[in-house]
């Protein structure tokens, strides 16, 4: 079946301006998540996405993040007045949920973000 | 809060040889699970393993095992016979069933690089 998807693959931006990046979980999985990457580093939450429950934003780095998801299907992840330390691979992953159980997450490929 | 650290930043070795990526984790959770994830050059993260804090017993999947020592709080990844289609960025995570997220915390990764 399909993975997990990202768009843009590839987005430089000024510093300053605002982007948005969107993710497509596998179909089914209940639970999505965004994590950043930066360079030579490992990942870092930033947000969880469970049903229609309210996220879990305890990752998310300055309130210049946010995300939003659809129900259980797409969501996009929106930085604000970008600067050059928001630079970094941000990945989406996706798994199904159940209580007291925590399944693996399947990742999608990334969107590498370049602030110039 | 939680921890994983992978001591080892980078391993070369020669096509053939054995090698085993450490990594140790910390939580004071009683129920958590532990992941090996690989990123190949491509970049997108591959999910190897899951592991329960019940299941103690070792794992071989093909040239991959894995060894889960509650005691030392570690969960070693071995490859045998290790091939040039071994090199990748190898990463342990961890995650925990308190709180409503069941996001990962990686550990910084280990770069394996396996030459012919």
């Amino acid at each position: 079946g399909a993975g997990v998807s990202q768009s843009p693959s590839n987005k430089v931006t000024e510093k300053g301006k605002d982007v948005e990046l969107r993710c497509d979980p596998i179909s089914g999985h209940t639970a999505l998540y965004w994590y950043r990457q930066r360079l030579g580093q490992g990942l870092e939450f930033l947000i969880y996405f469970q049903g229609n429950s309210a996220p879990d934003k305890s990752g998310l780095p300055s309130d210049r993040f946010s995300a939003e998801r659809t129900g259980e299907s797409v969501s996009t992840l929106t930085i604000q007045r970008t600067q050059q330390e928001d630079s970094a691979v941000y990945l989406c992953a996706s798994s199904f949920t159940l209580a007291g159980s925590s399944y693996e997450q399947y990742f999608g490929p990334g969107t590498r973000l370049t602030v110039t | 809060a939680q921890k994983v650290t992978q001591a080892q930043t980078e391993i070369s070795v020669v096509e053939k040889e054995d090698v085993t990526l450490d990594c140790v984790y910390e939580t004071r959770d009683t129920t958590y699970y532990l992941f090996w994830y690989k990123q190949p050059p491509s970049g997108e993260l591959v999910f190897l393993i899951r592991r329960n804090s019940f299941d103690e017993q070792n794992e071989i999947s093909g040239r991959y095992s894995w060894n889960f020592q509650k005691s030392t709080s570690s969960f070693n990844f071995t490859i045998t016979a290790s091939q040039v289609v071994d090199s990748a960025v190898y990463f342990c995570a961890l995650s925990v069933l308190s709180g409503s997220a069941r996001q990962l915390t990686f550990g910084s990764g280990t770069q394996l690089t396996v030459l012919p």
